[in-house]
C-alpha cells in the first residue's frame, strides 16, 4: 500500500523567512496530494492541494510543487507569519479508486519572532 | 456556512462505559470518515461510509463501531473504552471518487478515567 514520508518533523523559521516541507510517496498510481494545517485543539484544515497533471500550484503565500518522476512533493510558505505556526500534514490519494488519503507523520512549524 | 459539526467537543467517560460520538454535515457529501488522532501523530482512519456502504480498516479494533442512519449524520460507538482509547476523534467528509478533498470537523476530545 501507499506510504508517505514527511520531513522534517519539526521546523523553526524566523518570521518573514520561507519554510519548506517535503514529502515522498511510494505508489506511482497516486494522483492527488493535499496539504493540511492543524492548529492546536482543532481539526485539520485543507490549505492547498495538487493533482498529478500539474507540477506546481500557488495560492498567495503558499505553493506546492510535485515531481512525479521522483515521487516527491513539497509545500512552500513564503513571508511566514506568526499565524503560520501549526502542524502541517501532507497526504496522498488515488482519485477514482480509493476514497482514502494516506497521511505523512506531520511537521510542527514554529515561527520565531 | 456548509460545514462538519461534531458533538460533543469534549467527552469524559469511565473505563468500560460505552460512549457515542456524533458527526453531522451540511455539505451533502457522499463519504463520511472517522479518524482517531493521538498526540503528535497523524490522523488514523478507523472506517468510512460511501453512502450506506461501510468500509472498515483492517486494524480497527472490534471495540469501535459506526452507524450512518442518513446522509447527514454518522456516529462512532466505543463499546468498552480503555485508557488507550483516549484521543481526539475526527470526523471528515468528501464527495468521493473523483472529488478526493476531505473536510474535517473540529474533533471530539475523549478522556477515559
Amino acid at each position: 500500500g501507499e506510504n508517505v514520508e514527511q520531513h522534517p518533523s519539526t521546523l523553526s523559521v524566523q518570521e518573514g523567512d520561507s519554510a519548506v516541507i517535503k514529502c515522498t510517496y511510494s505508489d506511482s498510481a497516486s494522483n492527488y496530494f493535499p496539504w493540511y494545517k492543524q492548529e492546536l485543539g482543532k481539526g485539520p484544515q485543507l490549505i492547498i492541494d495538487i493533482r498529478s497533471n500539474v507540477g506546481e500550484k500557488k495560492d498567495q503565500r503558499i505553493a506546492v510543487t510535485l515531481n512525479k518522476t521522483a515521487k516527491h512533493f513539497s509545500l512552500h510558505i513564503t513571508e511566514t507569519q506568526p499565524e503560520d505556526s501549526a502542524v502541517y500534514f501532507c497526504a496522498a490519494s488515488i482519485m477514482n479508486r480509493d476514497d482514502k488519503i494516506i497521511f505523512g507523520k506531520g511537521t510542527r512549524l514554529h515561527i520565531l519572532p | 456556512d456548509a460545514m462538519v459539526i461534531q458533538n460533543p467537543r469534549y467527552q469524559v467517560t469511565q473505563f468500560g462505559k460505552p460512549v457515542t460520538l456524533s458527526c453531522s454535515q451540511t455539505l451533502n457529501h457522499n463519504v463520511m470518515y472517522w479518524y482517531q488522532q493521538k498526540s503528535s501523530q497523524a490522523p488514523k482512519l478507523l472506517f468510512h461510509y460511501y453512502d450506506k456502504d461501510f468500509n472498515n480498516e483492517a486494524d480497527t479494533p472490534d471495540n469501535f463501531q459506526s452507524r450512518r442512519p442518513n446522509t447527514s449524520f454518522c456516529f462512532l460507538d466505543i463499546r468498552s473504552p480503555g485508557l488507550g482509547d483516549a484521543a481526539m476523534y475526527l470526523c471528515a467528509t468528501s464527495r468521493g471518487r473523483a472529488y478526493a478533498e476531505q473536510y474535517f470537523g473540529p474533533g471530539t476530545r475523549l478522556t477515559v478515567t
